[in-house]
């Protein structure tokens, strides 16, 4: 079975400073992928990063990168110089190829950028 | 290019009525779902069609129907609404990888806010 953690319901930042929100995800499936997306209080689900299962290097797409550890099956989202726009829900998401076309959502993390 | 669009964005029902939310999308994308999004508990498969023609149960269905009108347009039914049915409906398109390697992201809608009394 393909499952998504996310333990941090909660995180505080600084505005400027950099902040990690937590994902760890299991699956038997050799091939997959972890998505994060971000939700603004307005409601609509934001893509912001992809990595693949066979990817050598850390995705990264800006400020945001992803700390991608495969023993642990953890994929990490690391937001550097934290905005005060970037205060939001947070989801780690997985999809794995060999069980079609389904991706599993983690509950999610709320990030508040303090000024 | 609109990506994907839902209707309606709100809408209150009373128990035991039916409706149905409709979901388009314009990118050619063979891979359409329906989630349902509640406090506390992330977003939620309820179905999802892998191409044209195809629907598939996800993780709560019951309550549900969805058809695949064509490649464009998937929609939910909800025969008769319960108060559990209340929640944030998201319709979300994707393209299908064709190896590992690849990889397509979900577009969501904006989502349809219902609300059963």
């Amino acid at each position: 079975a393909q499952k998504i953690t996310q333990t941090q319901p909660g995180m505080f930042v600084q505005e400027k400073e950099a902040v990690t929100l937590d994902c760890t995800y299991d699956t038997s499936d050799p091939s997959y992928g972890l998505f994060w997306y971000k939700q603004p209080s307005s409601g609509e689900m934001i893509f912001l990063i992809y990595q693949g299962s066979y990817d050598q290097q850390n995705a990264t797409e800006g400020r945001y990168s992803l700390n991608f550890q495969k023993a642990r099956k953890s994929a990490n989202l690391v937001i550097s110089a934290s905005q005060l726009g970037d205060s939001a829900m947070y989801f780690c998401a997985m999809r794995a190829y060999d069980t079609g076309n389904q991706f599993y959502f983690g509950t999610g993390t709320s990030l508040t950028v303090i000024p | 290019n609109a990506g994907v669009t839902q209707t309606p964005k709100f809408q209150v029902l009373k128990t035991g009525q039916s409706m149905t939310l409709q979901c388009a999308q314009d990118m050619n994308h063979n891979s359409m779902y329906w989630y349902r999004q509640d406090p506390g508990m992330g977003l939620r498969l309820i179905y999802y069609s892998a191409s044209e023609g195809t629907t598939d149960k996800g993780e709560v269905p019951n309550g549900y129907n969805v058809s695949r009108l064509n490649k464009r347009e998937f929609s939910l039914r909800l025969e008769s609404a319960a108060p559990s049915q209340t929640s944030v409906y998201f319709c979300a398109s994707s393209g299908s990888p064709e190896g590992p390697l690849q990889s397509y992201e979900q577009y969501f809608g904006p989502g349809t806010r219902l609300t059963v009394t």
